[in-house]
Parts: structure tokens; C-alpha cells; sequence
């Protein structure tokens, strides 16, 4: 087990709603990511949380935000929601710096979020 | 062309084969480079890092190739438990921002 819990495991949505993904870190990591798995594919990079501030984004668009607490948890936020955000969401915790983390990343086990 | 790409797979291989998987990435300013596996329905796991030194970790050694700008994994005596879907990830840092990218993974089966 890596410590790191995702909530909720699985939902359903319909198009033009918003969700929120949260995700416990491990103990002792202070870096949160977020990606987005399609069927088939590689996860996909949303974005990086270290202290409370994003420091790294991917190629997503503005209605994917998100934030980190104090206690280094985070939630990921979706806004008009689209058929193609369909996908199991991942939180990654690991051990950053201001010039990133090490990329070793301990994953939960994922959000399955279905649109409809 | 793909930030970073793999071999597009499957691989079906028997008991006790050697395979090999390639990733090759596009941005000469990548910095950091691992193998990591996940099984069907499960999350991603690190295997392994890369480096240029080579490293090995018993039936598998990784590789980085800067001047190629590829990173390669290898498997030796393959048992069934090795069955997966091995992803490579590259990172690249730079101006306050970070990039982290996962290829699309190549599927291993390994046969009785």
C-alpha cells in the first residue's frame, strides 16, 4: 500500500456538471499530481501542487483547477464537464523542492469518473 | 511528433525470454527518466530510475541514451508475474515549472 487515498472511487456525472476529486497524501510527502488515464492510454499530466502553489501544468484546460491544503492534501476540480473527461483520475504524492520532485511518485488508486 | 513515445506493443513472449522496450523522447532538456508498471486496473508503480551509467535492479537493467535521446528496458528471464504494461515517464524542469510525461505504455503478456 502507498498510503495515498483517492475519493470517491467511482462516479457518474452527466455533461456540464462539476466534480471534485480529492486525494489524501502519503505521510511525509510534501508534492501532489494529478492525471487523467483513458482507457488504453498513459496517464496524463493535469498539474503539480508543492506547498500550496501549482508549479507544473500540463496541456489541460483552465476548467481542470485545483488545490493543495495545508496538511499537503489536494482535490482536483472539473469544471462543464465533458463526455471525454471520462477517465480514471489519478493523485500521485511524492517528495518535491522548489525545483520539483525526485519522480518517484506513489500513486493512489484512482477516481473513475464517467461522464454522461 | 509525441513528447514521448514507446513501442507500440503488445509483447508476447514466453517463460524465460529476454525482451527489450524502447522509449524515445523529443526534448533534449528532459532531465530525469523512469520505468514504471501497472497491472491491469491497478495504479502505476516506479520499477525503476534511468540513468546514463545504466542501472540494474536482478532480471531488469534500464538505460539512458541522451545523445539518441532514448531511454530502454530490459527483462531477463521473464516469468509470468512480469505480465504488465510498462510505462516510461520523462521530467523536465526548468523556470519555476515542471513537465512530467508518461508514454502510452507498452503491454508485456508473458505465455506458460
Amino acid at each position: 500500500e502507498t498510503g495515498v487515498t483517492q475519493s470517491p472511487t467511482h462516479l457518474i456525472k452527466t455533461r456540464g456538471q462539476q466534480v471534485t476529486l480529492r486525494c489524501s497524501s502519503q505521510s511525509g510527502h510534501n508534492t501532489v499530481s494529478w492525471y487523467q488515464q483513458a482507457l488504453g492510454q498513459g496517464p496524463q499530466f493535469i498539474f503539480q501542487y508543492y506547498r500550496e502553489e501549482e508549479n507544473g501544468r500540463g496541456n489541460f484546460p483552465p476548467r481542470f483547477s485545483g488545490l493543495q491544503f495545508p496538511n499537503y492534501s489536494s482535490e482536483l476540480n472539473v469544471n462543464a464537464l465533458e463526455l471525454d473527461d471520462s477517465a480514471l483520475y489519478l493523485c500521485a504524492s511524492s517528495l518535491g523542492s522548489d525545483r520539483g520532485t525526485n519522480g518517484e511518485l506513489f500513486f493512489g488508486e484512482g477516481s473513475r469518473l464517467t461522464v454522461l | 511528433r509525441k513528447e514521448v513515445e514507446q513501442d507500440p506493443g503488445p509483447f508476447n513472449v514466453p517463460e524465460g525470454a529476454t525482451v527489450a522496450f524502447n522509449c524515445t523522447y523529443s526534448n533534449s532538456a528532459s532531465q530525469s527518466f523512469f520505468w514504471y508498471r501497472q497491472d491491469c486496473r491497478k495504479e502505476p508503480k516506479l520499477l525503476m530510475s534511468v540513468y546514463s551509467s545504466g542501472n540494474e535492479d536482478g532480471r531488469f537493467t534500464a538505460q539512458l541514451n541522451r545523445a539518441s535521446q532514448y531511454i530502454s528496458l530490459l527483462i531477463r528471464d521473464s516469468k509470468l508475474s512480469d505480465s504488465a504494461t510498462y510505462l516510461c515517464v520523462v521530467i523536465r524542469t526548468g523556470a519555476g515549472s515542471y513537465q512530467l510525461t508518461f508514454g502510452k505504455g507498452t503491454k508485456l503478456s508473458v505465455i506458460p
